[in-house]
């Protein structure tokens, strides 16, 4: 059964700390996104990345960073986490050619305290 | 997601047909999805439409597709306790990631 799978399923954090949400997918998919659920805001993207070692700024970057060393693996990084970070963060990949719509994983429910 | 557009809840009895409606802004989407969100989990592909169609249909499911008003809907036809979740439509702008709606709700009354 192919899957994306992140790291943890809940995580609290206390304000400053550096963060790091870990996302792997076995599809062998080019690309891989973050994105961030809040109730009434639906799902805003953060970063995306369409190769190794590269990556694009979405719609909120701000105070988020990201890493892919490898094709199967894209890490969020919160550099200094802040309470208006607590979200449910969700992982995806897709093929190439996107046709297939992307496969979500669990999603981490972060809490910055 | 400011560009899709969805209502927030609906509510239906066991049995009805559900109707959940969706407008977006990039007329250049090729392909528009409908995604299901469960309680806990992350979002499951449902179905999705190219933007040369004006339907599908998959079991229970019909998507409908309006270009010229950017609007998109999924009709769940005997909607069933389990159906209920948040669905959230989503397009396909160019080689950017998907934008998605801001999910509804549909409760289904026993």
């Amino acid at each position: 059964d192919v899957k994306v799978t992140q790291s943890s399923r809940y995580l609290v954090k206390r304000t400053g700390e550096k963060v790091f949400l870990e996302c792997v997918q076995d599809m062998d998919h080019e690309n891989m996104f973050w994105y961030r659920q809040d109730p009434g805001l639906g799902l805003r993207l953060i970063y995306f990345s369409y190769d190794v070692k590269m990556k694009e700024k979405g719609d909120i970057p701000e105070g988020y960073s990201v890493s892919r060393e490898k094709k199967e693996r894209f890490s969020l990084i919160l550099e200094s986490a802040s309470t208006n970070q607590t979200s449910m963060y969700l992982c995806a990949s897709s093929s190439g050619t996107g046709m297939g719509g992307y496969t979500f994983g669990s999603g981490t429910r972060l809490t910055v305290v | 997601g400011e560009d899709v557009e969805q209502s927030l809840f609906l509510s239906v009895r066991e049995g009805d047909s559900s109707v959940i409606n969706c407008t977006y802004t990039d007329s250049s989407s090729t392909y528009l999805y409908w995604y299901k969100q469960e309680p806990g989990a992350g979002l499951q592909l449902l179905t999705y439409i190219f933007s040369n169609m004006d339907m599908k249909q998959d079991q229970r499911l019909t998507v409908l597709l309006n270009k010229k008003d950017k609007h998109l809907s999924l009709r769940i036809a005997d909607t069933q306790t389990g159906d209920s979740a948040i669905y959230f439509c989503a397009e396909s702008p160019g080689r950017r990631a998907l934008t998605f709606g801001s999910g509804t709700r549909l409760q289904v009354q026993p």
